[in-house]
């Protein structure tokens, strides 16, 4: 147990359908991230927040869209995606953006499947 | 364009020997560099980390050896044991940034076989 939750485990979407991804930390932290993991390449991070706000968005398509309503939630809406998008989706936060450490407290992530 | 490269992709090592993983980077801003381990269906978690003012730090059967001219750093296993079967991945950040100026390797799929 990180602290750090994700749902669902698991989703399957069609490239019309729209559905969301939740993460849940319950750590106190205030920096919460979004990286997609994908088989051979290097994690990639999407976005980051940084008490609610976001500092950070890697050039993203827009297909991915982010809210964050407070420091413990962070959501990941997801619609017309391609079957290139189809990853392990992780959720993490840390204590703050100040740069003491680098750690990372990671969920278990969402494996999504795009058809 | 990788700014840390790591390798080998993957690797199998018998249970209780040594295995190393290496990686290497360019960018010579890089202040912090941690090592994580993913377990199946788990997301990573730090294992352990080293800054560059040090050439070698250990924790337990794990150590980080750095050769900061060289811009290289590796992970060592001792007596790896077959739960140490992970992937693990090295990480670099740049100074003044914080968790968000993370670089990851592609990571390498260790396997301790029994």
């Amino acid at each position: 147990e990180t602290g750090v939750t994700q749902t669902p485990r698991h989703l399957v979407m069609g490239m019309t359908n729209k559905k969301s991804l939740k993460c849940e930390q319950h750590l106190g932290h205030n920096a919460m991230y979004w990286y997609k993991q994908s088989a051979k390449k290097p994690l990639e991070l999407m976005f980051v927040y940084n008490f609610k706000e976001q500092t950070e968005n890697n050039s993203v398509p827009s297909r991915f869209s982010p809210e964050c309503p407070n420091s413990s939630h962070l959501f990941l809406h997801l619609h017309t995606l391609q079957p290139e998008d189809s990853a392990l989706y992780l959720c993490a936060s840390s204590p703050r953006l100040a740069p003491n450490t680098g750690e990372l407290f990671f969920g278990e992530g969402s494996r999504l499947t795009v058809l | 364009q990788q700014q840390v490269k790591q390798s080998p992709q993957s690797l199998i090592v018998q249970k209780g020997g040594i295995s190393i993983i290496n990686c290497a980077y360019e960018n010579t801003a890089f202040d912090y560099f941690p090592w994580y381990q993913q377990f199946p269906g788990k997301g990573p978690a730090l294992l352990i980390a080293i800054r560059p003012d040090v050439s070698e730090k250990k924790e337990g059967r794990f150590t980080i050896s750095f050769n900061k001219s060289a811009k290289q750093f590796s992970l060592h296993i001792m007596d790896s044991q077959p739960g140490d079967s992970a992937t693990y991945f090295c990480a670099a950040r740049s100074s003044g940034g914080g968790a968000d100026g993370l670089t990851f390797g592609k990571g390498t799929h260790l396997i301790i076989q029994p």
